[in-house]
């Protein structure tokens, strides 16, 4: 079974430029979660789709950063304008359904000079 | 609310010998509990996850963990530690949010195994 894609594997832009991570769930999976990870600390909630519906954004700075799930599938986060604190690894991860353990991708590092 | 608190932050151990990563979590629900693998540029991988059911967890590569609800406490452990268990660990407790379900992460133990 494939697990979670993300691509790209590694992002380096300025700061207030724009840029989108893109995530492939396991195959069915119903709930996709994206995570910032900051260098030495876990990693913490964004956002967490159910199909194509947001189920918690709370977590989500909304003013800079955008995440859509349109067809139920795959899932694209969006950062505009980049900060220089946004550098971080950005994890993507699918359950089947919600409450169920979650798998994780390889994640997408950014760098923001 | 939930919380959970990983009291090391290094270990180093030497191959062949015990390990023990200690975790302890805070919830205001019956928690769910999980630890976590992250290799250098590698993805989280699913070690164990405790969920109610027995409080001793077998997980993979060797690795169990005890559900103690008089000490809140979830602590990793293994018998004999393998270079390959090199890695960072992560001690997570799963809760509903709103109309999901939340993980919260520690912040971490990094394991050092040494010949």
């Amino acid at each position: 079974e494939a697990g979670v894609a993300q691509s790209p594997r590694y992002k380096i832009i300025e700061k207030r430029q724009s840029v989108a991570f893109w995530c492939n769930p396991i195959s069915g999976h119903a709930t996709l979660y994206w995570y910032q990870q900051i260098l030495g600390q876990g990693p913490k909630l964004l956002i967490q789709f159910q199909n194509n519906g947001v189920v918690d954004d709370s977590q989500l700075p909304k003013d800079r950063f955008s995440a859509e799930r349109l067809k139920g599938v795959d899932s694209t986060l969006k950062i505009q304008p980049a900060k220089l604190e946004d550098s971080a690894v950005y994890l993507c991860a699918s359950s089947p359904r919600l409450a169920e353990t979650q798998y994780f991708g390889p994640g997408t590092r950014l760098l923001v000079l | 609310a939930q919380s959970v608190t990983q009291l090391d932050s290094h270990v180093s151990v030497s191959e062949g010998t015990p390990v023990l990563l200690r975790c302890n979590y805070s919830s205001s629900y019956s928690p769910s509990l999980f630890w976590y693998v992250q290799h250098p540029n590698k993805g989280l991988q699913l070690l164990l996850k405790y969920t109610s059911a027995a409080t001793l967890v077998k997980g993979i590569n060797g690795f169990e963990a005890e559900f103690k609800k008089s000490e809140t406490s979830f602590h990793l452990t293994k018998p004999s530690a393998h270079m390959s268990d090199a890695a960072e660990y992560f001690c997570v407790v799963s809760g509903p949010t709103g109309g999901g379900n939340k993980l919260t992460f520690g912040t971490g133990t990094q394991l050092k195994v040494e010949l």
